[in-house]
């Protein structure tokens, strides 16, 4: 079992391009989340998925921060345009049905923005 | 509010001693509390949570309600004990993560 797959491991770009991250969650967990960690900080949630469906973004900026599920499986978090601030790791995480199971965690893919 | 405080950013400790990581929290309702592991280069992990009432690698955690706790305990910490440890509150309708603590465990 591979667990959360996420991609790229590392980004850098330059302030206002865009970016996208992927994240493809483990085979049969139908939540998935985004997190972001910011350095020194705790993981905050940005957005879960129960399915396509996005069941909670209250969180994800969504003046420059979009995501998509589109077929329930993988979904990528796009950015655009990046600022510096938004230079963080950025989490993926998958559970069985819900949020109340175990979430198990991708390896994160770091954002800087130059 | 819904909170979770980790006082300490890092704890250094020599093998063989023990160990304590400390964990606030604030929530208004019946709380379910975890804690992750993040060792060098790995993921984030899920180490152990409250109403497993459990010893993962030897650490334990017991939820004090009256102090609104959840430290992390072992008795003698190893070296492969070094990592990043993160308390968690399963709030409303996610997890809200400390800013977590580094524990350092030296020879």
């Amino acid at each position: 079992e591979a667990g959360v797959v996420q991609s790229p491991r590392y980004k850098i770009i330059e302030k206002k391009q865009p970016v996208a991250f992927w994240c493809n969650p483990i085979s049969g967990h139908n939540t998935l989340y985004w997190y972001l960690q910011n350095l020194g900080q705790g993981p905050e949630l940005l957005i879960r998925y129960e399915n396509e469906e996005a069941v909670d973004d209250s969180q994800l900026p969504k003046d420059r921060f979009s995501a998509e599920r589109l077929k329930g499986v993988d979904s990528t978090l796009k950015i655009q345009p990046a600022e510096l601030g938004d230079s963080a790791v950025y989490l993926c995480a998958s559970s069985r049905d819900g949020q109340y199971n175990e979430q198990f965690f991708g390896p994160g893919t770091r954002l800087t923005v130059l | 509010a819904q909170r979770v405080t980790q006082p300490e950013k890092l704890l250094s400790v020599f093998k063989g001693a023990p160990v304590e990581l400390k964990c606030n929290y604030s929530y208004s309702g019946s709380p379910e509390l975890f804690w992750y592991v993040q060792y060098s280069r790995q993921r984030l992990q899920l180490l152990l949570r409250h109403i497993s009432r459990e010893s993962i690698k030897g650490f334990t955690a017991d939820l004090n309600k009256g102090e609104t706790s959840f430290h992390l305990k072992k008795p003698f910490a190893q070296e492969e004990d070094s990592a990043m440890y993160y308390c968690a509150l399963r709030g409303t309708d996610k997890l809200i993560f400390g800013t977590g603590t580094r524990l350092q465990v030296f020879p």
